[in-house]
């Protein structure tokens, strides 16, 4: 199956810095990608849609200023959470649909990237 | 939007029991998806199923799209079987999917 990766696995940073973290499409391309945020013993949650070459669409109560999203090439999102703060401590995952002009619309999950901000 | 009901929220299983996992959906999906959260976090998807039903060793899922429900079963459940499992539906796959919000599963010896 397709493989989405996901890098840093895991960050701990301070109070107010900014943290970048990368979703690839290893093996496929994706004009589409989606950001899901997990805090502990919930559920994910999406957070918004990346879509490659223009802007990305955020969920309701979602800042667009706080979490940029940049889908710089048909392989690669990325996520900033800028001004970090220990609310915005979670797991953030993103996915992308399957294969290209496939018959399925099975979606691929990166592995996750775990946030605590101190 | 959908919404996705997961069923029982809490499981206790002893090691060697079957168990059935069950998701309601509020409207009809075109994509269905079962996962098992390992205790790192990472989602290991476990059934693509929009409907029909796919058997995967001891995992089996059956999907009745026309009833808007997914059952997931376990069978000769073993510790390794403890985690949280998802279900969660879309309407196609350049849309997002909606997640349950789990079932805990945990598998004694």
């Amino acid at each position: 199956g397709a493989v989405v990766s996901q890098h840093p696995s895991r960050v701990i940073c301070k109070s107010g810095t900014s943290v970048k973290i990368e979703c690839r499409s290893l093996d496929f391309q994706a004009t589409t990608m989606f950001w899901y945020r997990q805090f502990p013993k919930q559920s994910l949650m999406l957070m918004a849609t990346s879509n490659e070459g223009s802007k990305a669409t955020y969920e309701q109560g979602v800042e667009k200023d706080k979490f940029l999203i940049n889908h710089a090439s048909l392989t690669l999102s990325t996520l900033t959470v800028t001004s970090a703060h220990p609310e915005d401590s979670s797991f953030y995952i993103c996915s992308a649909p399957g294969l290209a002009g496939g018959a399925s619309d099975e979606q691929f999950f990166g592995p996750g990237t775990r946030l605590t901000v101190l | 939007g959908i919404q996705v009901e997961q069923s029982p929220p809490d499981l206790i299983l002893q090691e060697g029991a079957n168990s059935t996992l069950r998701c309601n959906f509020s409207d009809s999906v075109n994509n269905l998806q079962w996962f098992h959260q390992n205790p790192w976090g990472q989602l290991i998807n476990l059934f693509y199923i929009p409907s029909g039903t796919k058997q995967n060793g001891r995992l089996s899922a059956t999907t009745v799209a026309t009833e808007r429900y997914s059952l997931l079963y376990i069978s000769s459940s073993q510790t390794t079987d403890s985690g949280v499992y998802f279900c969660a539906g879309g309407y196609s796959g350049n849309t997002p999917l909606v997640f349950g919000k789990g079932t805990r599963l945990s598998v004694i010896a």
